[in-house]
């Protein structure tokens, strides 16, 4: 079963303009996540977020968490061609740490 | 260096054959991880292992074997494919924090066809 529900499925913006990815979640977490996924490529974690964590920044990246309504967005800024992906939300389910469960994704293109 | 390493990258093989993939990682992680991407980009975890020890074995057909000689290394088997085996499947690892598993570190994946 999924743990994290993306939302958009799909999103295609111009360079230069802002991402919005949210997710939602069922059970209980320890810490969200977010991978990118390049075409034909493998996962790569972009940031993760604790559960006492209300917001968090790397670089052209922001995630929000907010625990009460087991949601979390990921804002992309001032976008770019090489942004052009498949983002992914993740956590651990089931009260394991040894399960991560990821959503089924928003593929963000962003056009030049 | 690559720090998670699958092979290969690409198998094409008959329904009723057995193949395998190796993954291998440089990162001195406890854990490790076979995930199957389906074609609608769908992740799912398959196994998880810890210090060679199954942890996670999500419902797996039989058919499917991991196998970890060392906390480096986890093998996956596949016997008697079948044409819905057909998939893209991920090795990862990971660090164990105290009770809790941090980030994955993903291979490349190996596209597998069935024919």
């Amino acid at each position: 079963s999924q743990q994290g529900e993306e939302d958009p499925q799909a999103l295609s913006i111009q360079e230069g303009e802002n991402a919005t990815m949210n997710c939602s979640y069922k059970t209980s977490i320890n810490n969200l996540q977010w991978y990118r996924q390049n075409s034909g490529r493998g996962l790569v974690h972009l940031i993760l977020i604790r559960s006492n964590e209300r917001e968090k920044h790397s670089g052209r990246l922001r995630v929000t968490l907010d625990t009460s309504k087991k949601s979390s967005s990921l804002l992309i800024t001032a976008s770019r061609a090489a942004d052009t992906a498949s983002y992914f939300c993740a956590s651990y389910s089931g009260g394991s740490n040894y399960k991560l469960t990821f959503g089924k994704g928003t593929l963000l293109t962003v056009n030049p | 260096d690559t720090a998670v390493s699958q092979t290969p990258k690409y198998l094409v093989t008959q329904m009723g054959n057995d193949k395998s993939i190796k993954c291998e990682q440089n990162l001195g992680h406890d854990t490790m991880y076979w995930y199957k991407q389906d074609s609608k980009k769908f992740l799912k975890i398959m196994f998880s292992y810890n210090n060679k020890e199954l942890i996670i074995n999500e419902t797996v057909p039989n058919r499917f074997s991991p196998k970890s000689p060392d906390k480096a290394h986890l093998n996956l088997h596949i016997n008697s494919l079948e044409l819905g085996d057909s998939a893209v499947y991920f090795c990862a690892s990971s660090l164990l924090s105290g009770p809790t598993n941090e980030k994955l570190f993903f291979g490349s994946g190996t596209q597998l066809s069935v024919l």
